[in-house]
């Protein structure tokens, strides 16, 4: 039973440039959801996605950015990017109406300079 | 707006010396309550969902429980490889669909041989 995955590992990119991470869900699920986690903090809930739609957005601007595809897969884009962005970034898949469990890929580290 | 609080923030014990770590949060309407452990530079692992006060769930060294104010998450004689950092984490309150997650700030477990 696959998990769920996440590319690439690590990135490093410089401020002002784009960035695009993928995420695939675990086999059956149909919920993506993305978080940023900074070191020493608990991860911070981002958005997510089902039906190929945005349905909850948190506190983060709209250089923030994503997607779903009919697979079920997702890309968080990020634009402009400041040192601020460096971070773990988390995918998440859940089954909608199953219940509130998400299960974590390992992430990617983005580390602006 | 949903807030959950974790303590100690880190927490040094000795192999085989038991202890709890401590969640605490305010939501409107508890949907479940999940406890994650986080390897460094990983993704967090799900470990456990409650749902309502006085249940109690297990697994290995680890018992995890509810109150109406907060869980606690149990380490019984624990072994080094119990060293990670735990998160909870609460869904975000009302509809039909499960969204966001809420964070606390996780403590940072060490167990010493």
């Amino acid at each position: 039973d696959a998990g769920v995955t996440q590319s690439p590992t690590h990135l490093i990119k410089t401020r002002g440039q784009q960035v695009t991470l993928r995420c695939s869900p675990k086999s059956g699920h149909d919920t993506v959801s993305w978080y940023q986690q900074a070191l020493g903090q608990g991860p911070q809930f981002i958005f997510q996605y089902y039906e190929e739609e945005e349905r909850q957005r948190g506190n983060f601007p709209d250089r923030f950015s994503g997607h779903q595809f009919p697979n079920y897969s997702s890309e968080l884009n990020v634009n402009a990017l400041l040192l601020g962005d460096s971070a773990l970034y988390l995918c998440a898949s859940s089954l909608e109406g199953a219940s509130a469990e998400q299960y974590f890929g390992p992430g990617t580290r983005l580390t602006v300079t | 707006e949903d807030q959950v609080t974790q303590s100690p923030e880190a927490l040094r014990l000795q192999e085989g010396e038991s202890s709890s770590l401590n969640c605490s949060y305010t939501v409107s309407g508890l949907r479940g309550l999940f406890w994650y452990r986080q390897d460094p530079g990983k993704g967090p692992e799900f470990l456990f969902t409650l749902y309502s006060a006085g249940e109690e769930k297990e697994k290995e060294r680890l018992k995890a429980t509810l109150t109406k104010k907060e869980s606690f998450l149990h380490i019984t004689a624990p072994k080094p490889e119990d060293s990670a950092t735990y998160l909870c984490a609460v869904p975000k309150a009302g509809g039909t669909s499960y969204g966001k997650l809420t964070f606390g700030q996780g403590t940072i477990l060490t167990v010493h041989p």
